[in-house]
């Protein structure tokens, strides 16, 4: 059974301040997917990873996948409270898509 | 473009009242998606759909729930009856297999209270 942990899951920062959320799943995938959610909202996709070692970015937030270790994460770089939010991340395995249970990001101005 | 619609938004019933939340995917997704939401945790698969056939119906609490999408485009899931705890958010999600990267895009979601 496939099993995706996030880690953590609450994470209260500074503004201005970089920090990394990771995802760690427990069977072979190559394809991983980070959301945003904000309170009461659906869900906004913010990268798709296809491959061993992609990475990807927009804006303070970056992504990467390692397929070998089984690890995806999602750098935030001089947070601003805007990021403020819920990011989940999504593995593919089987054509059958597991979350994680959430990083609950709260930014301080 | 049109992203994934689904009604009601909200719904509140009485438990052991039936219920019926419907998805418009994203027009040419030959992929839909319905997900389960509790407070606080990730969405959960209940079924997927691959233009009409459902291909994984594993999640699904068949003694209560059906789903369906009839001409592979709209769909609907049912609850009947509905218990206290299938309040949660019932999200519908579309995607194009084969498409960029395979993005799932999601609805805004069907807010269930059950009361």
């Amino acid at each position: 059974e496939l099993k995706v942990e996030q880690n953590p899951l609450f994470l209260s920062m500074q503004e201005g301040k970089n920090y990394t959320i990771y995802c760690n799943y427990s069977t072979t995938s190559d394809r991983l997917y980070w959301y945003r959610q904000d309170p009461g909202k659906s869900l906004e996709s913010l990268f798709v990873l296809l491959s061993n070692g992609a990475v990807k970015q927009e804006g303070r937030l970056m992504a990467s996948l390692d397929t070998k270790a089984r690890l995806s994460t999602l750098h935030i770089t001089a947070a601003v409270h805007d990021l403020s939010a819920t990011y989940f991340c999504a593995v593919d395995a089987d054509d059958k898509i597991i979350f994680g249970k959430g990083t609950r990001l709260h930014i301080l101005p | 473009e049109a992203g994934v619609v689904q009604s009601p938004r909200y719904k509140i019933i009485e438990k052991k009242q039936p219920v019926a939340f419907w998805c418009n995917p994203i027009s040419g997704h030959n992929t839909l998606y319905w997900y389960l939401q509790n407070l606080g945790q990730g969405p959960e698969l209940l079924i997927r759909y691959e233009n009409e056939e459902a291909v994984d119906d594993s999640q699904l609490p068949k003694d209560r729930f059906s789903a369906e999408r009839l001409k592979g485009v709209d769909s609907t899931l049912k609850i009947q009856p509905a218990e206290l705890g299938d309040s949660a958010v019932y999200l519908c999600a579309s995607s194009s297999r084969g498409g960029p990267g395979n993005t799932i895009y999601f609805g805004e979601g069907s807010w269930l209270t059950v009361v």
